[in-house]
C-alpha cells in the first residue's frame, strides 16, 4: 500500500500560521481516527505532537493543532517560531494487514 | 522518565544477519505494544514491525516480511528485531517506539544505524 501523501515543503514567516496537509484513502486515514503528526528536528528522533487527529500530548504547545476531514488530515502551526523549522510527518493506522502508514514528510521552513 | 535505548546496529554484508535491541525504562513495558520504524539516509519514516504487549501478536510491513522477526522479553524490558537476508535497501536508522494506542507512537528511542554494504 502507498504511503500517505504530504507536500515535500512548506514555509511561513515568523509569527504567521502555516497548515500542512496529509492525504490518504478511505482504507487508511479516512477510515480510522488514529492519525498522528510527528516533528523531527535534524539528527533527532521523531516527537509526537498530535494523536487521534486532534489531540496534543502533554507538553506540546497549543500553537500546534490538528484536524481531519474525509481522507485528509491537517496540521496547523500558529505563531511560527524559528524552532518550528523541522520535518513533519503524518501517520495513520491502516487496518490489521497494512497496520501503519507514514507520509513522506514535509520540510517546514520558517522565513 | 520514559527511556528507550536501541543497540546492535552496524555494518553487515548483503545477505547477512543482525539483531537489534531496545532497552526500555520508566514505564511498565509489559502493558504497551511496541514498534520498529526505520529511516533510510535522507528519506522519510517507514513502519517496519509491531508487537502486542504480551508478544502474542506480531505485524510486519510487506517489505520485511519473512526476513525480520520482532520479539520481546517482558521480564527484562527489552524489545528485539532479528534481521536476516539483509539487502542494501535495508540500510537505515532503526527506531524503537512505544505504542500509546493503535498506530500511535508516543515515545521514541534515538535510533541505531544499520548499514548493509559489501
Amino acid at each position: 500500500q502507498s504511503a500517505l501523501t504530504q507536500p515535500p515543503s512548506a514555509s511561513g514567516s515568523l509569527g504567521q500560521s502555516v497548515t500542512l496537509s496529509c492525504t490518504g484513502t478511505s482504507s487508511d486515514l479516512g477510515g480510522y481516527k488514529y492519525v498522528s503528526w510527528f516533528q523531527q528536528l535534524p539528527g533527532k528522533a521523531p516527537k509526537l505532537i498530535i494523536y487521534d487527529g486532534t489531540q496534543r500530548p502533554s507538553g506540546v504547545p497549543d500553537r500546534f493543532s490538528g484536524s481531519k476531514s474525509g481522507n485528509t488530515a491537517s496540521l496547523t502551526v500558529s505563531g511560527l517560531r524559528a524552532e518550528d523549522e523541522a520535518d513533519y510527518y503524518c501517520s495513520s493506522y491502516a487496518g490489521s494487514n497494512v497496520f501503519l502508514l507514514f507520509g513522506g514528510g514535509t520540510k517546514l521552513t520558517v522565513l | 522518565e520514559v527511556q528507550l535505548v536501541e543497540s546492535g546496529g552496524g555494518l553487515v554484508q548483503p545477505g547477512g544477519a543482525l539483531t537489534l535491541s531496545c532497552a526500555v525504562s520508566g514505564f511498565t513495558f509489559s502493558t504497551y505494544a511496541m514498534y520498529w520504524v526505520r529511516q533510510a539516509p535522507g528519506k522519510g519514516l517507514e513502519y517496519v514491525s509491531a508487537i502486542s504487549s504480551n508478544g502474542g501478536t506480531t505485524y510486519y510491513a510487506d517489505s520485511v516480511k519473512d526476513r525480520l522477526s520482532i520479539s520481546r522479553d517482558n521480564p527484562n524490558n527489552v524489545l528485539h528485531l532479528q534481521m536476516g537476508s539483509l539487502r542494501p535497501e535495508d540500510t537505515a536508522v532503526y527506531f524503537c517506539a512505544r505504542g500509546l494506542k493503535l498506530g500511535t507512537l508516543d515515545f521514541w528511542g534515538q535510533g541505531t544505524l544499520v548499514t548493509v554494504s559489501s
